[in-house]
Parts: C-alpha cells; sequence; structure tokens
C-alpha cells in the first residue's frame, strides 16, 4: 500500500495561512470521506486535528480546517502561530487490504 | 482520563524477541479497536496492524504480516505487540492508537506515549 504523497515542507509568517495538501486515489481519499490529519510535535505522540475531511474533535482550534476535492484532501491552518511549527499527516480509509493509510508527513515551519 | 500507557523502552539484539505493551484506562476497553503505528527515526507514520480486543480478530498491514504479532489480554484491558525474531531495521518508535467513536475510519484521538525499541545488529 504505497503512502499518500504530502509535500515534504511549508513555510509561512506568523499571522498568514497556509494549506498542506494529501493526494491520495479513489482507492482511498478520492473515494471516501474519510480523511484525516494529525499534529505531531518532535518527541511527542501524534494529536488527531481533523477527521472525516473537515471534522475538528474537541479542543482543537478553529483556526484548523480540512477540505477535499476529488483525490486530494487539505489541511489550512489560520493565523499563524509559533506553537504550529510540527510535522502533520493525514491519513485516509481505504479500500485495499489495510483499513488505514498514511501520508508521508509534513514539516510545517513558521518563520 | 481516557489512556493509552504503553511498556517502557527496549534495547535489544538481533534475533531476540520482545512483547510491548499497551493498558487502556478510562474508557471501555474491549468496544475499541487498538492499532499499532511505527515510526523509524526521523520518519513518518506507518500503520502496522490492529486488534478487537473483544475477540482478538487482527488485520495487518502486508508489510507487517508474518513479522509481527498484535493479541490482546481483555481482562488486563492491555494489547501485545510482539516479534519472535527482531532486526535492526525495527529500530523505531512504536505507538498503539485507539479511535475516535465519531467516525466510521479508524482517526485516532487517543495514542499511547510510544515505545522505543533500539535493536543491534
Amino acid at each position: 500500500q504505497s503512502a499518500l504523497t504530502q509535500p515534504a515542507s511549508v513555510s509561512g509568517s506568523p499571522g498568514q495561512s497556509i494549506t498542506i495538501s494529501c493526494t491520495g486515489t479513489n482507492s482511498d481519499v478520492g473515494g471516501y470521506d474519510y480523511v484525516s490529519w494529525y499534529q505531531q510535535h518532535p518527541g511527542e505522540a501524534p494529536k488527531l486535528m481533523i477527521f472525516d475531511v473537515s471534522v475538528r474533535p474537541s479542543g482543537v482550534s478553529t483556526r484548523f480546517s480540512g477540505s477535499k476535492s476529488g483525490d486530494t484532501a487539505s489541511l489550512t491552518i489560520s493565523g499563524l502561530q509559533a506553537e504550529d511549527e510540527a510535522d502533520y499527516y493525514c491519513s485516509s480509509f481505504t479500500s485495499s487490504n489495510t483499513p488505514v493509510v498514511f501520508g508521508g508527513g509534513t514539516k510545517l515551519t513558521v518563520l | 482520563e481516557v489512556q493509552l500507557v504503553q511498556s517502557g523502552a527496549e534495547v535489544k539484539k538481533s534475533g531476540e524477541s520482545l512483547r510491548i505493551s499497551c493498558k487502556g484506562s478510562g474508557h471501555s476497553f474491549s468496544i475499541y479497536r487498538i492499532s499499532w503505528v511505527r515510526q523509524m527515526p526521523g520518519k513518518g507514520l506507518e500503520w502496522m496492524g490492529r486488534i478487537d480486543p473483544s475477540d482478538s480478530y487482527t488485520n495487518y498491514s502486508p508489510s507487517f504480516q508474518g513479522h509481527v504479532t498484535i493479541s490482546a489480554d481483555k481482562s488486563l484491558s492491555t494489547v501485545y505487540l510482539q516479534w519472535s525474531s527482531l532486526k535492526a531495521s525495527d529500530t523505531a518508535i512504536y505507538y498503539c492508537a485507539r479511535p475516535t467513536w465519531d467516525s466510521f475510519a479508524d482517526s485516532f484521538d487517543i495514542w499511547g506515549q510510544g515505545t522505543m525499541v533500539t535493536v543491534s545488529s
């Protein structure tokens, strides 16, 4: 099962908005509304930020939003803050023989 | 508080066996499938497999099938990840994770703290 495709890195200045893409196929991202996004700070476990494409778990800032178009999902972070600097991973339900596939991860740098 | 607490770091040699654990608390353990996720040094997340503690039914990623075994003891609210013969390439952090009840899919809202496994050749 191939990983979903994410850019290796993105950057932005405080207060700006950035978008991280996550590209799959119609067997995963494109075929189901079950895309999740995770934030991982160094030395910590991942944290769920978005599930089911655009649903924020309780406690997650409204600055984080998710969307999907075709085989590509996106995570948008608005009003960038220093603490947003982290690695971000997407995942999707997949119709293959594994129920979960992750993206390769994107390192967000807040300039 | 709902949490998953994993066993501590391990240092092993190639060829040795190992079992690490993940204990749940604060929730009805048997109603959630628990997954294991690998993170090799400096690398991304990889889904390894999962178990339904209520009946011990397992799914494995083809990448890990046959190399690891996932098991559960629901009486102890504990899930295990086990190797019979470790390789140096098994060096990684291993996380257990529980999906949110609010989604059909495995979207993991509860994670263990991670277990670092170091295997020397």
